[in-house]
């Protein structure tokens, strides 16, 4: 299976900053990437697909790019409603479906 | 509006089994595959089942391989999950999730397997 390392694991930052997390692929999985933002106690929700579009109705703060084996996620003024978990999750092996571990964001 | 309701979770002894539903309204449900994704207590998020629209495909994680079953009824909009010889492990909050991406997800039914 390919495996999905996400970092960092966590993340603190202020209003504002520009946050940056990366997903490293262990085989090149072209541009099969997409981005969940969940908060707590909530299901997660697509912001991303394909390793750039951006889900319709999300705030164009949010941003990815990547492809191969190496993508970044980027929030480009972090918002207090921003906090949350945010998983990559590749879907280029399918049936094997897989997940990043997560990067948990908090505000400084 | 999209709308994806789980259903049939709880506890349930080691070894026993369980019936998950997921009732889908807001689109034409027979076109879309659907999927399971579970999340243990505390951890992160770990795809369990596809099903692709017409149920001609259908795939597991090694997992769950052999235990779960999923299957779908379009002229009831639902999505099903049967899981047997249940673990402690497989306690999580199972979600199911629309399509590939995972457009759209429920609010989640809890499982305990416990005794």
């Amino acid at each position: 299976d390919i495996q999905m390392t996400q970092s960092p694991s966590s993340l603190s930052a202020s209003v504002g900053d520009r946050v940056t997390i990366t997903c490293q692929a262990s085989q090149d999985i072209s541009n099969y990437l997409n981005w969940y933002q969940q908060k707590p106690g909530k299901a997660p929700k697509l912001l991303i697909y394909d390793a750039s579009n951006l889900e319709t109705g999300v705030p164009s703060r949010f941003s990815g790019s990547g492809s191969g084996t190496d993508f970044t996620f980027t929030i480009s003024s972090l918002q207090p409603e921003d906090i949350a978990t945010y998983y990559c999750q590749q879907y280029d092996n399918l049936p094997a479906i897989t997940f990043g571990q997560g990067t948990r964001l908090e505000i400084k | 509006e999209v709308q994806l309701v789980e259903s049939g979770g709880g506890l349930v002894k080691p070894g026993g089994s369980l019936r998950l539903s997921c009732a889908a309204s807001g689109f034409t449900f027979s076109s879309y595959s659907m999927n399971w994704v579970r999340q243990a207590p505390g951890k992160g998020l770990e795809w369990v089942s596809s099903i692709s629209s017409s149920s001609s495909y259908i795939y597991y994680a090694d997992s769950v391989k052999g235990r779960f079953t999923i299957s779908r009824d379009n002229a009831k909009n639902s999505l099903y999950l049967q899981m047997n010889s249940l673990r402690a492990e497989d306690t999580a909050v199972y979600y199911c999730a629309r399509g590939t991406p995972f457009n759209d997800w429920g609010q989640g039914t809890l499982v305990t397997v416990s005794s």
